[in-house]
């Protein structure tokens, strides 16, 4: 078992740009998390899916974020027009899904630095 | 929405002491509480969790106490070792089960 896979590991974006993170999670996971970590904010909820739904994106910045799970094997975090405040490492994370408050199982991350 | 203070943000024991972090929650609704370990340069695992059933668990060296009156949970890990440096993120379900708030971490230091 491989754990949480996140591509690419390093992501470096000129203002402007467009950035898609991957997140392939735990196979046989049915919820799919996505986490924003900063030194300031700390680790800040953006978006969750369950058996590939998405059910709550209340954290998401919601005119530049998009995520999306297409199949159950990968899901992606999508942010448009980078801007500096974006740097961050993006943090996805697995559960089994059952409904309840579940131990979740996160990736690496991938760091995003907005120049 | 539910918010979680962590009142230490760094601590430092002695090999073999016992550290302990804090926390506290505001929503009532919260009834999960878990808490995470990020060691450097790697991402967040699993270390114990509480629910609000029960006001004290344990496993091994980990020992959690949960206080719903309060509002306060906090993490008592026993006869450090050096590898139990890391930093420490508390957490709380808020009133979905599902959509974790953390806290912003303590940093342990577990000196020889």
């Amino acid at each position: 078992n491989a754990g949480v896979i996140q591509t690419p590991r390093h992501k470096v974006t000129g203002k402007g740009q467009e950035a898609t993170l991957w997140c392939e999670p735990i196979s046989g996971h049915s919820a799919v998390f996505w986490y924003r970590q900063t030194i300031v904010q700390g680790l800040e909820f953006l978006t969750y899916f369950r058996n590939q739904a998405p059910i709550d994106d209340s954290g998401m910045p919601k005119e530049r974020f998009s995520a999306q799970m297409p199949n159950q094997s990968h899901s992606t975090l999508k942010i448009q027009s980078t801007q500096p405040q974006d740097s961050a490492v993006y943090l996805c994370a697995s559960s089994m899904g059952l409904g309840g408050a579940e131990t979740l199982y996160f990736g690496s991350g991938t760091r995003l630095t907005v120049l | 929405g539910e918010k979680v203070e962590q009142h230490e943000s760094t601590l430092s024991v002695r090999e073999g002491d016992s550290a302990v972090i804090n926390c506290t929650y505001t929503d009532t609704a919260s009834s999960y509480f878990p808490w995470y370990k990020q060691e450097a340069g790697k991402s967040l695992h699993f270390v114990i969790d509480i629910r609000s059933n029960v006001d004290r668990k344990q496993s091994q060296r980990l020992i959690v106490l949960l206080d719903k009156k309060a509002k306060r949970f906090s993490l008592h890990i026993t006869a450090t070792q050096p590898e139990d440096s890391a930093i420490y993120f508390c957490a709380a379900s808020g009133g979905s089960n599902y959509k974790l708030t953390f806290g912003k971490g303590t940093l342990l230091t577990v000196t020889p």
